[in-house]
């Protein structure tokens, strides 16, 4: 199973202040994924990533949003000013082809816990 | 609009029952079913992919309907350490769309 690690496991912040969460995945992979999930809610997408680029996005990632893969490794998401509702847990994804489980599947690091007060 | 809905749950239910989870979805053109489990506080980590012709895994049984946009998940014999949330997944094209989950406790 391709491993994925996010750093850091929990941030709190300020509200406006900028974070940047990150996702190294261990092996080489061309699509990867930003989700988060609010407490006691649902995982939601919120952007793809494919050859550097934003592949698709969702409505929640607005222009606080951003993201880039900056040295060909790791992958990260900038939330420019975070409001109180942007806590949340923040998975990162990447996209594993021909795995003993299933053709195109995703495997999910362990997540970012984001508090903003 | 690209929707995936499970059951609401929660299910209780006594070590070594049976338990069938339903989801459906709303986009026809969905290309694969995946069921995830997703332990308190942690990343959804992946159970089964769900083939058109149904597959099964030790206890688990994933079953998929196209013509009615139907997936379910069978745990036969459940144990302690199957209570989680599942999650039902649906890919279109290089996205996957995350059901609402639904939370199993196997009690003693």
């Amino acid at each position: 199973e391709p491993e994925v690690t996010q750093t850091p496991s929990h941030q709190v912040t300020q509200m406006g202040q900028e974070v940047i969460l990150r996702c190294v995945p261990i092996s080489n992979h061309l699509y990867f994924y930003w989700y988060r999930q609010i407490l006691g809610q649902k995982v939601e997408f919120l952007v793809s990533f494919y050859n550097n680029e934003i592949s698709e996005k969702s409505e929640i990632f607005d222009d606080q949003f951003s993201v880039e893969r900056p040295d060909g490794s790791n992958f990260t998401l900038k939330i420019r000013s975070t409001k109180l509702e942007d806590s949340a847990m923040y998975f990162c994804a990447i996209l594993s082809v021909g795995t003993p489980k299933g053709g195109e599947t995703q495997y999910f690091g362990p997540g970012t816990r984001l508090l903003v007060l | 609009r690209k929707e995936v809905e499970q059951d609401p749950g929660p299910f209780n239910v006594p070590e070594g029952a049976t338990v069938a989870f339903n989801c459906t979805y709303s986009n026809s053109a969905s290309q694969s079913f995946f069921w995830y489990r997703q332990d308190c506080r942690k990343e959804p980590k992946l159970l089964m992919s769900v083939y058109s012709s149904g597959n099964e895994d030790g206890r688990f049984t994933a079953q998929l309907n196209r013509a009615s946009q139907y997936i379910s998940l069978l745990i036969r014999d459940s144990k302690l350490s199957d209570s989680a949330t599942y999650l039902c997944v649906v890919n279109y094209g290089q996205n996957f769309v995350f059901g609402p989950g639904t939370r199993l406790s196997v009690l003693p």
